[in-house]
């Protein structure tokens, strides 16, 4: 059982955009800024898209944003893409210097 | 370009010891920190441990205290995490993925280690 609480699966159709939220506590998500998210096709390796709640890495598209309120993150992918189909992780750094995953959401493109 | 490569599957009986290796190339190996992360089927990830390069610090989960060891070899820059007496909820993908120190996200992951443990 996940730390972190997100839904099991989002859908959109291609350009839309799509929200996954990412719920924990006052411990973990609503204790600082250590939230990140990842992106995993099947058989790859996860990819770093968001860190520090919004920071995009150098390379990742400007249609993933994220931010945060209170215990919860959110992760928003824009004009939705064949390619953003894939499992979409969240993650939090804890203050019992603890890192703490959600259960992942997948992304259909309908 | 930043890799790192971990070692390939791994089958064993329970109450048996695996270690997972994951070499680093591409950057200097001693100025990030090197995670272990595990998914289970079915299950989302589960954050394992951490060893620091330059000093050897390690720090891991409770719940794996006394089970898991992680070790690294800077000749080779490859960092391994042994995992003692296995059981069948230990059967998952294993991940090995970098951070720059106090960055607090993995920057690189490895491309996953799958260990099977049998009854």
């Amino acid at each position: 059982q996940s730390a972190l609480t997100q839904p099991a699966s989002v859908s959109g159709s291609p350009g839309q955009s799509i929200t996954i939220s990412c719920t924990g506590t006052s411990s973990d998500v609503g204790a600082d800024s250590h939230v990140s998210w990842y992106q995993q096709h099947p058989g790859k390796a996860p990819k770093l898209i968001i860190y520090e709640v919004s920071n995009r890495p150098s390379g990742v598209s400007n249609r993933f944003s994220g931010s945060k309120s209170g215990n919860t993150a959110s992760l928003t992918i824009s004009g939705l893409q064949t390619e953003d189909e894939a499992d979409y992780y969240c993650t939090s750094y804890a203050t019992s210097f603890t890192y703490v995953f959600g259960p992942g959401t997948k992304v259909t493109v309908l | 370009q930043v890799q790192l490569v971990q070692s390939g599957a791994e089958v064993k009986k329970a109450g048996a010891s695996v270690t997972v290796s994951c070499k680093a190339s591409g950057y200097t190996f001693t100025n990030f920190y090197i995670h272990w992360v595990r998914r289970a089927p079915g299950q989302g990830p589960e954050w394992m441990g951490i060893i620091r390069p330059h000093s050897g610090r390690t720090q891991y989960v409770q719940k794996f205290q006394g089970r898991v060891t992680m070790t690294m070899d800077t000749s080779t820059s490859t960092v391994y995490m042994e995992l003692r007496s296995l059981r069948s909820e230990d059967t998952a993908v294993y991940y090995c993925a970098r951070e720059a120190p106090e960055s607090y996200h993995f920057d690189y992951w490895g491309q996953g280690s799958l260990v099977t443990v049998s009854s």
